[in-house]
């Protein structure tokens, strides 16, 4: 198993500029989620999935949109950057086993930087 | 409030124990992880508790939960180099979602 890979690893965009970032699991995991982490801040959920047709906000959504098509991919859309938005992302996926949530995992995270 | 809260920075030398602890907020919470994270890499799961537990041992962790005043700890014995991260606790409000509510993170420094 890959496990839960990331593309790009690095970005710079300019303000305006929209993009998609990837997340894939190979997992078959039914969460993902996607996080941000800021310097002191730790890491703040922007939008998550509990199955393939749901997600959900969480913290931080305003300027991000997602979709989950497939169990596998779960990709975040930055629609107009701001330079707020500068920020290491990161995607996590995990099994949903009743009343634990299993362990998360991690992809690498894609640094984003916006001018 | 909603935060989980934790200290920014710990020193500690090589050999010592290291304790790093969490505030969190909702009596509700069911389980509490701690995570670690190394430079430039992802989130990794060091251990969890169950919210009905005080304490967890593994090898040479040990969490501590007080639920009354909703404080977790995190107990490194014999630290190493190799410990030197970024910990995270984060708990999981409600059930079957899978949602995780993160602290800032406390950066461990290990002195040889």
């Amino acid at each position: 198993n890959a496990g839960v890979t990331q593309t790009p690893k690095f970005q710079v965009l300019k303000t305006g500029q929209s993009m998609t970032l990837q997340c894939a699991q190979d997992m078959n995991h039914e969460y993902m989620s996607w996080y941000r982490q800021d310097p002191g801040m730790g890491l703040r959920l922007i939008h998550y999935s509990v199955g393939a047709g749901i997600t959900d906000q969480g913290e931080v959504p305003n300027g991000y949109n997602v979709s989950r098509s497939t169990t596998e991919d779960f990709p975040l859309r930055l629609l107009s950057a701001a330079p707020s938005q500068t920020s290491v992302y990161f995607c996590a996926s995990s099994r949903l086993t009743g009343i634990r949530s299993d362990e998360q995992y991690f992809g690498p995270g894609t640094r984003l930087t916006v001018t | 409030g909603e935060d989980v809260e934790q200290s920014l920075f710990l020193s500690v030398r090589e050999g010592d124990s290291s304790v790093i602890n969490c505030t969190y907020t909702d009596s509700s919470s069911t389980y509490l992880y701690w995570y670690k994270q190394e430079p430039g890499a992802g989130l990794q799961l060091l251990t969890y508790i169950f919210s009905n537990m005080d304490m967890k041992q593994d090898q040479r962790l040990t969490v501590l939960l007080n639920k009354k005043d909703k404080h977790l700890s995190l107990r490194i014995a014999d630290t190493q180099t190799g410990d030197s991260a970024i910990y995270f606790c984060a708990e999981q409000r409600s059930s079957n979602t899978g949602k995780l509510i993160f602290g800032q993170g406390t950066t461990l420094q290990v002195k040889p």
